[in-house]
């Protein structure tokens, strides 16, 4: 289908490792989105791409974490020195524009990467 | 800072029940919420709400949005055991000079008996 694809769809780790996890949007959704979802909680935001630039990384933890998107589609959510606190449910999003200031639009979830630090 | 809260966390029925999901929220820059779906990972679109006392409908279920009382409900009538699913509700917010993200709840967690 033509959905929000996610790679790998579980990767499994040591503590002090670094990983990637790959996010494929939808064909032309111009706003990507980053969110981590632990056990028994609602998703988190970390970042925000318009395009290619990252125009709200607040939700990132720490200097640990970094996230690319050169092209405008591809996003690459980057991981150093992981540790076991690291480990959840890593979710990509994206939608058409991403809002305005007078719109919204609908975000469109991938099936997520679950990342296990041991 | 910015919440949602969602109620309650769990709710067990028996098929054929009809149950109703609360979300309330305060959040600054509100544009719109959302309700999603999550069986094992991605959580999957439902609705998406931006006027107040407008009900939104898809088969069994329904939403509404009440702006003054910062709430909304999702509504599930006749369930059925595949409705049984973690729902999120979450709140669009935008910043001119930072852009939206979605801020969730914590979930409910239903479960649809035989």
């Amino acid at each position: 289908g033509a959905g929000v694809s996610q790679t790998p769809s579980n990767k499994v780790t040591e503590k002090g490792k670094y990983v990637e996890l790959r996010c494929d949007p939808i064909s032309g959704h111009t706003a990507l989105y980053w969110y981590r979802q632990s056990l028994g909680q609602g998703p988190e935001f970390l970042i925000y791409f318009q395009g290619t630039g990252a125009a709200d990384d607040s939700g990132l933890p720490n200097d640990r974490f970094f996230a690319v998107r050169p092209e405008g589609s591809v996003s690459t959510l980057k991981i150093q020195r992981t540790e076991r606190g690291d480990s959840a449910v890593y979710l990509c999003a994206s939608s058409l524009i991403g809002g305005g200031t007078r719109s919204t639009d609908t975000q469109y979830f991938g099936p997520g990467t679950r990342l296990t630090v041991l | 800072e910015d919440k949602v809260v969602q109620s309650p966390l769990s709710l067990v029925v028996h098929e054929g029940d009809t149950v109703t999901l609360n979300c309330s929220y305060e959040v600054t820059n509100f544009r719109s919420l959302l309700w999603y779906k999550q069986e094992k990972k991605a959580p999957t679109f439902l609705f998406m709400l931006t006027s107040s006392g407008i009900e939104k409908k898809s088969g069994r279920l329904s939403s509404i949005l009440d702006k003054k009382e910062l709430s909304s409900i999702l509504n599930i009538t006749a369930t059925q055991t595949g409705d049984s699913a973690i729902y999120l509700c979450a709140v669009f917010t935008y910043l001119y000079n930072q852009g939206g993200k979605l801020i969730f709840g914590q979930g409910t967690e239903l479960s649809v008996k035989p």
